[in-house]
């Protein structure tokens, strides 16, 4: 059974520039949540997904998005980028809508913004 | 809000010692999860802590629950070095801002 799968596995952005990372849940899976992971801030909740419509957000600025497509597949995209947006971001798949199932973590997109 | 709290953030011990990850939460629960995230890696589930008391072994790693107390322990028997790692403890809360909350994670490094 394939795990979760997250594109691409690394990116290098300027200061300025907008990003789409791509995350595909397990099979089955219909939660998708996203976490931003740095060094000084650990992980933090950025979204979660169900059935192509956002159930929570984190306390991020509104330049940070996402969306769910029909087939669980997310995406986020994050606009304007700013140094402080380098990070390891991982999305996390479940079965259930309030992840009182396991969550699975992708390997994450390791993004340098320079 | 909820909040998670570990400790220690680092611990280095030798192979063959046993050691104890605390993990205290500030607010009702209704799971807590840990997980080992590997350098440069994606984190893996290890345990699911669903209830008071409930404890749950796999290998040389053992969790336990204690609602009451709003704490939760990641025991490590014997350790080996295959066991370094950064663990993570985090909560649940199911409500209307249900979200999974981390701690900041433990650090293990295993001498061999």
């Amino acid at each position: 059974k394939a795990g979760v799968t997250q594109t691409p596995r690394y990116l290098i952005k300027t200061r300025g520039q907008q990003v789409t990372l791509s995350c595909s849940p397990i099979s089955g899976h219909r939660s998708v949540s996203w976490y931003q992971q740095t060094p000084g801030q650990g992980l933090q909740f950025l979204f979660e997904y169900f059935s192509e419509t956002q159930r929570n957000k984190g306390n991020f600025p509104g330049r940070f998005s996402g969306r769910q497509f029909s087939n669980s597949r997310s995406e986020m995209n994050v606009s304007t980028l700013e140094l402080g947006d380098s990070a390891l971001y991982l999305c996390a798949s479940s079965l259930a809508a309030t992840l009182d199932t396991e969550a699975f973590f992708g390997q994450g997109t390791r993004l340098t913004v320079v | 809000e909820l909040k998670v709290e570990q400790n220690p953030l680092f611990l280095s011990m030798q192979e063959g010692k046993n050691y104890t990850i605390y993990c205290n939460y500030s607010t009702t629960s209704d799971r807590l999860y840990w997980y080992r995230q590997d350098p440069g890696k994606s984190l893996e589930s290890l345990f699911v802590l669903l209830s008071n008391g409930a404890v749950k072994q796999e290998g040389r790693l053992m969790a336990s629950l204690d609602t009451k107390a709003r704490l939760s322990t990641l025991h490590i028997t014997a350790a080996v070095h295959d066991l370094s790692a950064t663990y993570f403890c985090a909560g649940y809360t199911m409500n209307r801002d249900d979200k999974i909350i981390f701690g900041k994670g433990t650090r293990l490094h295993i001498l061999p």
